[in-house]
C-alpha cells in the first residue's frame, strides 16, 4: 500500500533561522495536504496542493508539490516560537483513504 | 461554529472493559474517520465511513468497531480493550477525504491498564 514518509522526524531550530521538512510518497498523489498540530492540540489543516510543481505561500511558510507529484516540502523562514509543533503531510491513497506521514516535530530555541 | 466533538477527552480503563468514544460533527460532512496517534508513528487510520451505514477498515482496525447510523455521529467501540490500545485518538470529518480539509476533534487520550 501507499506509504508517506517525512523527514526529519525532529527539527530543532534557532529562532530566526529557516528550515525545511520533506514529505515523500511511494505512489503518485492526486493532491497533498499539510497539517499542523500544536503541543497538546489536534491537527489543523494548513493547505492543499493539487497541481504538479505547485508552490503556495502562507506568510513565512512556503509549500511545494513536486513535479512528479510524489513529494512535497514545507519551508519556514525566520522561525518564531509560534511555529512550535508537529507538521504532518497527508496524501490520499484512494478516494476514501488518507495516509499521513509520521510528522516533523519542531522545537525553537529562543 | 463548525466543529467535531469527542467524548470523553480522557479515559482510564482496565483490560477487557468495553468502552465507546463518541464523535459528532455539525458540518453535514459525509466522510468521517478515526485515527490513533502514537509517538513516532504519526496518525494511523483505524476506520472510516463514506456515508451513513457505509464503513470500511483503515490501516489498523484490529480490536476496534465503528457504526454510522446517523450522518453526524461516528462512535468508536473497543469491545475488549488491551494495553496496546493505549493511545491518543482523533475523530475527523470532511466533505471528501481526498479533496478538502479534514476537521479533527480535540482528541481522546485513552489509558488501558
Amino acid at each position: 500500500g501507499q506509504q508517506v514518509m517525512q523527514i526529519p522526524q525532529y527539527q530543532h531550530v534557532q529562532e530566526g533561522e529557516d528550515f525545511t521538512t520533506y514529505c515523500n510518497s511511494s505512489t503518485t498523489l492526486s493532491n497533498i495536504q499539510w497539517y499542523k498540530q500544536r503541543p497538546g492540540g489536534h491537527p489543523v489543516f494548513l493547505i492543499q496542493l493539487v497541481k504538479s510543481g505547485e508552490v503556495k505561500k502562507q506568510k513565512r511558510l512556503t509549500f511545494q508539490f513536486g513535479e512528479a507529484k510524489k513529494n512535497s516540502s514545507l519551508h519556514i523562514t525566520a522561525t518564531q516560537t509560534t511555529d512550535v509543533g508537529t507538521y504532518f503531510c497527508a496524501g490520499p491513497s484512494n478516494d476514501y483513504k488518507l495516509s499521513f506521514g509520521a510528522g516533523t516535530t519542531v522545537t525553537v530555541r529562543a | 461554529e463548525a466543529q467535531v466533538t469527542q467524548n470523553p477527552r480522557y479515559l482510564i480503563t482496565v483490560t477487557g472493559k468495553k468502552l465507546t468514544v463518541t464523535c459528532s460533527q455539525n458540518m453535514n460532512h459525509e466522510y468521517m474517520s478515526w485515527y490513533r496517534q502514537d509517538p513516532g508513528l504519526g496518525l494511523r487510520q483505524i476506520y472510516y465511513s463514506m456515508n451513513v451505514e457505509v464503513t470500511d477498515k483503515g490501516d489498523v482496525p484490529e480490536g476496534y468497531k465503528v457504526s454510522r447510523k446517523e450522518k453526524r455521529n461516528f462512535p468508536l467501540i473497543l469491545e475488549s480493550p488491551s494495553p496496546n490500545q493505549t493511545s491518543l485518538y482523533f475523530c475527523a470529518s470532511s466533505l471528501t477525504p481526498s479533496r478538502g480539509t479534514q476537521y479533527f476533534g480535540p482528541g481522546t487520550r485513552l489509558l488501558v491498564l
